[in-house]
């Protein structure tokens, strides 16, 4: 069974900090992964997607590893910005069974001005 | 092109009351999901529509919760009666498995946030 952990649970940085969020997953046979940013009392807006057969993704300062072999992905945010606070969820989508995606329970991140 | 439309934003109801909340995807995407978002957790599916046939509901509590999707577009879940553990916020997601490849993640709805009291 498929599990999503990721770690830490809360994050709290000074402005201007380089950051790095880990997910990891306990099943390496996924089709996709991807990762999610969700504001307080708002849906989920989708950062960055990285299929199986790619090693990372960037966009902006953001970049998203995958590391199929070894369960794990990071998403690395650089120069934080107090507009980063939100809560970060990854999310692996299962190669079968019409593609089911299992969530993490996300890291909340407050970026302090 | 517009996102996930979800209605209402917001809904507070007694127990054992019924809700039902409404979801239209992302134009042409075939398949459709309901999520429900306990505070401090990762979003849990309940349904997955492949155009208007149900993929996966295996998560969804059948005696209380309803869902259905009319012609493989909008899509209603239903609770009915609600309990107090309902309390959540529903997400409504489209995706199309075809096209492009950027086109196989997901794209949300703002959810509607379900107070049960």
């Amino acid at each position: 069974k498929q599990e999503v952990t990721q770690i830490p649970a809360a994050l709290s940085v000074p402005e201007g900090e380089n950051l790095v969020l880990n997910c990891s997953f306990t099943d390496s046979a996924i089709y996709n992964l991807q990762w999610f940013r969700q504001d307080p009392g708002k849906g989920l807006t989708s950062l960055l997607l990285i299929q199986s057969s790619q090693r990372e993704q960037t966009s902006g300062r953001l970049n998203a590893s995958l590391d199929k072999s070894s369960g794990r992905s990071t998403l690395y945010i650089a120069a934080s910005q107090p507009g980063d606070s939100a809560t970060y969820l990854c999310a692996v989508r299962l190669p079968n069974g019409g593609f089911k995606t299992i969530f993490g329970a996300g890291t909340r991140l407050f970026v302090k001005a | 092109e517009a996102g996930v439309a979800q209605s209402p934003r917001y809904k507070i109801i007694e127990k054992r009351q019924s809700v039902a909340f409404w979801c239209n995807p992302i134009s042409g995407h075939a398949t459709l999901y309901w999520y429900q978002q306990i505070l401090g957790q990762g979003p849990k599916l309940l349904i997955q529509f492949q155009n208007n046939g149900v993929v996966d509901d295996s998560q969804l509590p059948k005696d209380r919760f309803s869902a259905e999707r009319l012609k493989g577009v909008d899509s209603t879940l239903k609770i009915q009666p609600a309990k107090l553990e309902d309390s959540a916020v529903y997400l409504c997601a489209s995706s199309s498995l075809s096209g492009h490849r950027t086109n196989y993640g997901y794209t949300f709805g703002s959810g509607t946030r379900l107070t049960v009291v």
